[in-house]
């Protein structure tokens, strides 16, 4: 089992929709979650940050996490083609030698 | 200042060559890190440097070689390395061990000839 398992996607939507994105981690410990964006061909960015259970909001983008179920979502309203990128999903093992593990990324297009 | 800088950008050498990748941040992080991207891939983590001091490497071959002057410099030195070794290669930094994420340099494309 992948520590932190994410759908490859292409996830396909249309200008104005809402984007869902998901990603499990089975690292119980884990404390600190986060979002990154990617374009192609440059580095991630990061978008998102949550560790507690329920959700944050930050402008046209929502976080949540589930630590009962092992599951963290983004969620983009009002989409843009400019949110066309891949979105990787990271955890931060709080415990022992801390490093981020980063699950393989969710391909999301948006269409005008 | 909230960036980190790498340089090179682009790299391309030889496979007998030696040259160097350096990262550089001036936001009083206490961890930096290397880490390396194939092309669709994640970033996968080649070596963590807290406090100065290498604290993880993830069985990282020794043609790459980690080197952390200071709390500011990063470098990663490159000697006899193999086609297969073309990739992204990204720096970040972070403090309290990660727990508020990473910041990523722009990364150095490395093309190995």
């Amino acid at each position: 089992q992948k520590e932190v398992e994410q759908n490859s996607g292409p996830l396909s939507v249309p200008e104005g929709a809402i984007a869902s994105l998901n990603c499990t981690y089975s690292d119980r410990v884990s404390q600190s979650f986060f979002w990154y964006r990617q374009y192609s061909g440059k580095s991630p960015e990061l978008i998102m940050s949550i560790y507690s259970n329920g959700d944050k909001e930050d402008g046209r983008f929502t976080a949540q996490l589930n630590k009962a179920s092992q599951y963290v979502s983004l969620l983009i309203r009002d989409s843009q083609p400019s949110d066309s990128a891949t979105y990787l999903c990271a955890v931060n093992r709080n415990t022992g030698f801390q490093k981020l593990v980063f699950g393989t990324g969710t391909r999301l297009l948006v269409s005008p | 200042d909230t960036e980190v800088t790498q340089t090179p950008k682009h790299l391309v050498m030889g496979m007998t060559n030696k040259k160097s990748l350096k990262c550089e941040q001036h936001m009083g992080h206490r961890a930096m890190y290397w880490y390396k991207q194939k092309a669709k891939k994640p970033p996968e983590l080649m070596f963590v440097y807290s406090y100065e001091k290498l604290s993880i490497n993830e069985s990282v071959p020794s043609r790459f070689s980690p080197e952390c002057p200071n709390s500011s410099l990063l470098n990663l030195h490159l000697h006899a390395l193999q086609p297969e070794d073309s990739a992204l290669y990204l720096c970040a930094s972070s403090q309290r061990g990660g727990r508020d994420g990473y910041t990523f340099g722009s990364g150095t494309r490395l093309t190995v000839v």
